[in-house]
């Protein structure tokens, strides 16, 4: 198992532009996080899945944001029409639903131009 | 509402012991984590508490009080590669999401 990967490692984008990520956990973990963690701070969290079902949204996330989880596999978390403040390193995590702690990708750095 | 508590920025010395403290008001608890994240790479699991006590992992360890709502990270015989951001986290309930501080970052000198 590689571990959670995520693509892009880099995203540079226009302002007023939609950008889509991709996570793909470690292959038996049931549970998919999204946090946005931004210079200096921690991680907040933005939404997670158990399987294809998205439990949690937060109030973070608005309705510029979407993420999907199709057949409980890899993720999409999307941005439409971004803004400047969306510039931040886009974590994705995965875990098994009784599991310690989370398995971290190496993140999206999105800069918004 | 959830609060987490963590100081900004710490500085020790090379071979020093270093403790990092962590205070949280969450409306529920199920477990404390303590992640290390190096500049630009992702977190990575150092420490679970969910029981009052230390926790002890080679040069790390960790401790809880849940009366107190506090918790610390010690760190001995610092390395140069210590040198990194400490992320206090916690479950407050069930299995829910973990809450994040905002992560003290250690600066360890010679």
């Amino acid at each position: 198992d590689t571990g959670v990967s995520q693509n892009p490692r880099h995203k540079i984008t226009k302002r007023g532009q939609n950008v889509t990520f991709r996570c793909d956990p470690i292959s038996e973990h049931n549970r998919l996080y999204w946090y946005r963690q931004t210079l200096g701070q921690g991680p907040e969290f933005l939404t997670y899945f158990q399987n294809e079902a998205q439990l949690e949204k937060s109030r973070l996330l608005s309705d510029r944001f979407s993420a999907e989880r199709p057949k409980g596999s890899f993720s999409t978390l999307e941005i439409q029409r971004t803004e400047q403040g969306d510039s931040a390193m886009y974590l994705c995590a995965s875990s098994l639903v009784q599991g310690l702690g989370y398995t971290f990708g190496s993140g999206t750095r999105l800069t918004v131009v | 509402g959830q609060n987490i508590d963590q100081p900004t920025e710490m500085t020790a010395t090379e071979g020093a012991i270093v403790q990092i403290n962590c205070t949280y008001q969450t409306s529920g608890f199920n477990g404390l984590f303590w992640y290390q994240q190096h500049a630009g790479e992702a977190p990575t699991f150092l420490s679970y508490n969910v029981l009052d006590g230390l926790e002890e992992k080679g040069r790390f360890s960790s401790f809880l009080s849940r009366s107190k709502g506090y918790s610390y990270l010690l760190l001995k015989e610092l390395q140069m590669k210590d040198s990194a951001s400490y992320l206090c986290a916690v479950r407050d309930s069930g299995n829910t999401p973990l809450v994040f501080g905002k992560g003290t970052r250690l600066s360890v000198i010679a």
